[in-house]
């Protein structure tokens, strides 16, 4: 099974800031079928990006992500107020299919 | 415009069962695979399983294979996810969710990341 160790933990930023999220693979997540999802309290998990860089229709090109192997990068630039949100990571390339932890950014 | 709409939310007791529904509309059914991922209290998401339609492949995760049973009804359009013996630990919200398909080299259609999630119903298992 495919671990994905996702930092940081709950990042504390303003609104117009840039974040950062990470997730590692604990082995190379194949053809780089990597999804990030965003979901906030009350909610169902909503697609941000799928194939390690591929926005999902109707997501705003401040989302941004990037990665290869066992080292992928989510990026949320210019933080509106609705990004504060969990943030997961999903292999679907092997499986059976894992999440990431989640990173919980956080209005600061 | 796709639509999946789970059934409602339940209680129960430990040791007894229960079986929680998942109704799709516009696309073609048969065509997609359906899977559903678990998300106990104040925690994350785990994939349990998929089922494609069009022939009942059903493929479980090892945490929940011999746990839960997953089935479909082509007839209404709905996937179910059952337990036999509930226990307290069960308790949970679990998410329908569509995965989009992509065309294998033998034309079979194999599930890829999840671009639609049901509304989640919460399961509560207390005695």
């Amino acid at each position: 099974e495919i671990v994905l160790t996702q930092s940081p933990g709950t990042p504390s930023l303003s609104p117009g800031e840039r974040a950062t999220l990470s997730c590692r693979a604990s082995q190379s997540v194949r053809s780089g079928f990597l999804a990030w999802y965003q979901q906030k309290p009350g909610q169902a998990p909503r697609l941000l990006i799928y194939g390690t860089s591929s926005r999902a229709t109707g997501i705003p090109d401040r989302f941004s992500a990037s990665g290869s192997g066992t080292d992928f990068t989510l990026t949320i630039n210019r933080l509106e107020p609705e990004d504060f949100a969990v943030y997961y990571c999903h292999q679907y390339g092997t499986a059976p299919w894992t999440f990431g932890q989640g990173t919980k950014v956080e209005v600061k | 415009e796709v639509q999946l709409v789970q059934s409602g939310a339940e209680v129960r007791k430990p040791g007894e069962s229960l079986k929680i529904s998942c109704q799709a509309a516009g696309y073609s059914f048969r065509d997609h695979w359906i899977g559903w991922v678990r998300q106990m209290p104040g925690k994350g998401l785990e994939w349990m399983g998929n089922i494609y339609p069009g022939d009942s492949d059903t493929r479980y995760s090892p945490s929940f294979e011999g746990q839960v049973t997953i089935s479909v009804d082509n007839s209404i359009s709905t996937v179910y996810l059952q337990w036999s013996s509930l226990e307290a630990s069960d308790t949970a919200v679990y998410y329908c969710a569509r995965p989009r398909s992509y065309r294998d080299g033998n034309n079979y259609p194999q599930p890829y990341y999840f671009d639609y999630w049901g509304q989640g119903t919460l399961v509560t298992v207390s005695s």
